[in-house]
């Protein structure tokens, strides 16, 4: 039973264009969402984060936006830049509870 | 910022073996640190969670006995794979935080091959 899925396994898109990662889950009572990335053979990388008591988070290019009554958050990288080439998580917990659980993940390919 | 160190990156063993992997926190004190195992192409599968000075919290699943889990300090947790099995093969990554407060820090995992 998965509880986290990311329905992409893969996506291409070029140079300088907005990238839109997706995420859905099954659990309404999660209330924190983070996104990682992950490079071939290292641990994942923490990129941001958003609490459920927001809708949308913004760092520099990533943008993490949440749609709680869809269940379903997503990950905007703009303008995407070839070393953003990487596998990406969104996982899902409970504020203040260590515990998460990953996606399946989306292998994001920046064409230059 | 904080960082998470696992040693060994990669391993390769005889069936039957045993294997020891350890995640060490590098600049911060982790009470708790968690066990990943990642299959290729699939998601990061949390396998226990290691409590310093008691005894680990093992996933639905995952054999107590032969994933041996080792909290000694603030700043080490080990895994061991006992009587490693070719079906044992995959990426094992720990993880941890700083105070118990996310996001969780990642070590660079440790590839494991039983031959």
């Amino acid at each position: 039973d998965q509880q986290v899925k990311q329905n992409s396994p893969s996506l291409s898109v070029q140079e300088g264009r907005i990238s839109i990662l997706n995420c859905d889950y099954t659990n309404s009572m999660f209330d924190y969402f983070l996104w990682y990335k992950k490079y071939p053979a290292e641990g994942p990388t923490f990129l941001i984060s958003i609490s459920s008591i927001k809708d949308k988070n913004e760092d520099g290019r990533f943008t993490v936006f949440l749609n709680k009554s869809a269940k379903h958050l997503s990950l905007h990288i703009v303008p995407s830049q070839p070393g953003d080439s990487a596998v990406y998580f969104c996982a899902t917990g409970y504020f203040g509870n260590e515990k998460l659980t990953f996606g399946t993940g989306t292998r994001l390919t920046i064409i230059p | 910022g904080a960082v998470v160190s696992q040693h060994p990156s990669w391993v390769i063993c005889k069936s039957g073996t045993s294997v020891k992997i350890e995640c060490r926190s590098l600049d911060f004190q982790a009470t708790t640190m968690f066990w990943y195992r990642q299959f290729p192409k699939q998601s990061l599968m949390l396998m226990a969670t290691s409590n310093e000075g008691s005894k680990a919290t093992y996933e639905q699943g995952v054999e107590k006995d032969k994933f041996l889990i080792n909290h000694a300090s603030l700043t080490l947790s080990t895994l061991t794979v006992t009587s490693a099995h070719p079906e044992d093969s995959s990426f094992y990554i720990c993880s941890a935080s700083e105070q118990g407060v996310s996001p969780l820090h990642f070590g660079n995992g440790t590839r494991l091959t039983v031959t």
